[in-house]
């Protein structure tokens, strides 16, 4: 299978610990997002990467999320002392380089927080 | 917020084709319409996304407006597998995707 790939599926932390959701993209692709979703809602964005670079983390929160894209290796969204609030499915998308190509999705990490 | 307007649920009889419409009236003339769904518990999944004229691949067709402010998501035979989640959406700048809450479509057998 050559689609995005997301592990954990699914994440249990209690309070105060870290979490680390991976995802590796499409072959071929070298542009990552990340996205937050709460239960009955749509997806929130958070960050754009590409290969070693932060393009916009506009939707992250400023503090405890941090995200990188390293040269080699997944993309890791890192969660640092979670609370309650950060209990969410987290989704990875990749696309290819070119103006009006589409995101292509994960199966997403289900974080859960005791 | 999301620059799209979308019924809250729909549904559609099992073989019928299945209209999503959107409404985007404030869609500006370089952003283009996306349509993913969703399936409970999995992660979006890409369906189809159009600039001004009309497309159709292997899943759907898509049909915009000539004034660019609605398009119809069109299902041609629908399945009990096309149950989901609908989104529509316009892209923001070069790759924001500011997600609504989507239309709960459910095929009835």
């Amino acid at each position: 299978n050559a689609g995005v790939m997301q592990n954990p599926r699914h994440l249990v932390r209690r309070r105060g610990q870290e979490a680390r959701l991976r995802c590796s993209p499409m072959k071929g692709h070298s542009h990552v997002y990340w996205y937050r979703q709460l239960p009955e809602e749509g997806l929130k964005f958070m960050v754009y990467l590409q290969k070693e670079n932060i393009i916009d983390e506009s939707g992250m929160p400023k503090e405890r999320f941090s995200a990188e894209f390293p040269k080699e290796g997944p993309s890791i969204l890192r969660i640092q002392q979670v609370v309650r609030g950060d209990s969410a499915a987290y989704f990875c998308a990749s696309s290819g380089t070119g103006f009006d190509q589409p995101q292509h999705f994960g199966d997403g990490t289900r974080l859960s927080i005791l | 917020d999301a620059k799209t307007t979308q019924p809250p649920s729909m549904d559609c009889a099992e073989g019928r084709a299945a209209n999503l419409p959107c409404n985007h009236s404030t869609i500006s003339g370089n952003e283009y319409v996306y349509w993913y769904r969703q399936i409970h518990s999995q992660g979006p999944q890409y369906i189809i996304h159009g600039l001004k004229n009309n497309e159709t691949n292997e899943m759907a067709s898509l049909i915009i407006t000539e004034d660019r402010k609605s398009s119809t998501l069109i299902l041609p035979h629908a399945t009990l597998r096309d149950t989901a989640v609908y989104y529509c959406i316009v892209r923001v700048g070069n790759y924001q995707l500011i997600w609504g809450a989507g239309t709960k479509l459910i095929i009835k057998p």
